[in-house]
């Protein structure tokens, strides 16, 4: 079955900690994608990547950068954690073409 | 930018009466994908819709893409509590999917 993994369910973190979000998918799909979803705000992308050391900015890039050196993995990367990037991130992935996206669990990230 | 509406944001129904969403654009959009999310979970692709006019059917659940390719729906029928969660409209622009802002069903027994 196809997967997208995400490596913590649950993080808390301190202000101004650099912080890492690993999402890993065993489809050998070329796009993946992060989203953060919060109440009220539906999904709103972060920043995708259609190949690897390929990177994109979404609609909501700020505070955030993202690293993808192999095709499986993509991370999100926030450099210095506030509390307004408090949130439940999703990580995606599909393969080249006009499909659906699979989800990883979330990694649901408090910053305290 | 162009987005899609997706009413109503809430619905409770009783265990056994039809629902129905609606996803709305501004524009014409080259496809369209459902997602449903479960509480406390992810998001979970259920169908996409390309065709002007396209109706597909899973089960209970209906599926509709508009003559225009500006609007599409998705209808259960006789609801049941599997059916609780939140569903997604979402189109493709620029490699990217947007999402609409979802409905949330609530089903009570």
């Amino acid at each position: 079955d196809v997967k997208v993994t995400q490596s913590s369910r649950y993080l808390v973190k301190r202000t101004g900690e650099k912080v890492f979000l690993e999402c890993v998918q065993d489809m050998d799909h070329e796009n993946m994608f992060w989203y953060r979803q919060d109440p009220g705000l539906g999904l709103r992308l972060i920043y995708f990547s259609y190949d690897v050391k390929m990177k994109e900015k979404g609609d909501i890039p700020e505070g955030y950068s993202v690293s993808r050196e192999k095709k499986e993995r993509f991370s999100l990367i926030l450099e210095s954690a506030s509390t307004n990037q408090t949130s439940m991130y999703l990580c995606a992935s599909r393969p080249t073409g006009v499909y659906g996206y699979t989800f990883g669990s979330g990694t649901r990230l408090t910053v305290v | 930018g162009q987005q899609v509406m997706q009413i109503p944001q809430y619905q409770h129904v009783q265990e056994g009466e039809d629902f129905t969403t609606y996803c709305n654009s501004s524009t014409t959009l080259s496809n369209i994908q459902w997602y449903k999310q479960r509480p406390g979970g992810h998001p979970v692709f259920l169908i996409q819709l390309v065709k002007s006019g396209e109706v597909k059917k899973q089960k209970r659940l209906t599926f509709q893409f508009g003559e225009a390719k500006k609007n599409s729906s998705l209808h259960i029928t006789a609801t049941q509590t599997t059916d609780v969660g939140t569903y997604f409209c979402a189109y493709n622009q620029g490699g990217k999917l947007i999402f609409g802002q979802g409905t949330e069903l609530s089903v009570k027994p």
